[in-house]
C-alpha cells in the first residue's frame, strides 16, 4: 500500500464550486504539505503543517484553505474554484530533509 | 529573478551518455540542496541530498554544489531509458523550515535506447 494517498486522483468541477482534496499518510510523519504543479511554473507550496495545531501559509495560499484533522490527514479546500486553479496538486510528508509525495490529484476547473 | 532557476529542457540523449543537469540559485543563505526525480503521472521522489558545498556520489548519480558560483549539478553516468523523467532541484536555507523548500521548474530528460 502507498504511504501517502490522495483522493480523488482526478476531478473536474465548475467555476464557483467548493471542492476538497484529501491526503492521508501511514508514515507517521508530523509534517505535511500541499503543493500545486503547473507547466512552466514548477512546484509551488500552498500550505504546510508541522503538527495538528500548526498550520502555515505557503507561497500561494490565496483561494485555498486547509484542515489538519489528525496527524495522518491533511485536506485542501477550494472554497470557490476558479479556472486558474486548474493544476496538478500534490500532498507530501517529511521527516528530516526528505519529502515524500503522494501520487497527485489532477484538477480541472471549467 | 526567481530564487532557483532551472532550464526546463527537454533534454534528449542516447543511452549510455553522460547527462548533466543544472540549477542556479540567488540566495547565498541556501545550505541544503536536493534533487528529486519525477516520473510521468507520479509524485516527485528524493534522489540525492547534499549539505553545503562539495560532491556526493550514489551509484551512477553524482550531485555537485558550488556555493561560490551558486550552481548545483546532477550528473548521470551511463544513462538508461529508465532514467527518463523530470528532474527537479530544490534548496532551502540553514535553520529554515521545510516550509521554505524552494523547487526549480524541473528539466525533462529523455534517454533514447
Amino acid at each position: 500500500d502507498a504511504d501517502v494517498t490522495q483522493t480523488p486522483r482526478n476531478r473536474i468541477t465548475k467555476t464557483g464550486k467548493r471542492i476538497m482534496l484529501e491526503c492521508s499518510q501511514t508514515k507517521g510523519h508530523d509534517r505535511m504539505y500541499w503543493y500545486r504543479q503547473d507547466p512552466g511554473l514548477g512546484l509551488r507550496l500552498i500550505y504546510y503543517s508541522f503538527d495538528v495545531k500548526d498550520i502555515n501559509k505557503g507561497e500561494i495560499s490565496d483561494g485555498y484553505s486547509v484542515s489538519r484533522q489528525a496527524q495522518a490527514k491533511f485536506s485542501l479546500s477550494l472554497e470557490s474554484a476558479i479556472p486558474n486553479q486548474t493544476a496538478l496538486y500534490f500532498c507530501a510528508t517529511s521527516r528530516g530533509e526528505t519529502q515524500y509525495f503522494g501520487p497527485g490529484t489532477r484538477l480541472l476547473v471549467l | 529573478q526567481k530564487e532557483v532557476e532551472q532550464d526546463p529542457g527537454p533534454l534528449s540523449v542516447p543511452e549510455g551518455a553522460i547527462v548533466s543537469l543544472n540549477c542556479t540559485y540567488s540566495n547565498s543563505a541556501f545550505q541544503y540542496f536536493m534533487w528529486y526525480r519525477q516520473y510521468s503521472r507520479k509524485g516527485p521522489e528524493l534522489l540525492m541530498y547534499t549539505y553545503s558545498s562539495g560532491n556526493k556520489e550514489d551509484g551512477r548519480f553524482t550531485a555537485q554544489v558550488d556555493k561560490s558560483s551558486k550552481y548545483i549539478s546532477l550528473f548521470i553516468r551511463d544513462s538508461q531509458p529508465s532514467d527518463s523523467a523530470t528532474y527537479l532541484c530544490a534548496t532551502r536555507n540553514y535553520g529554515g523550515s521545510q516550509g521554505n523548500l524552494i523547487f526549480g521548474k524541473g528539466t525533462k530528460l529523455s534517454v533514447k535506447p
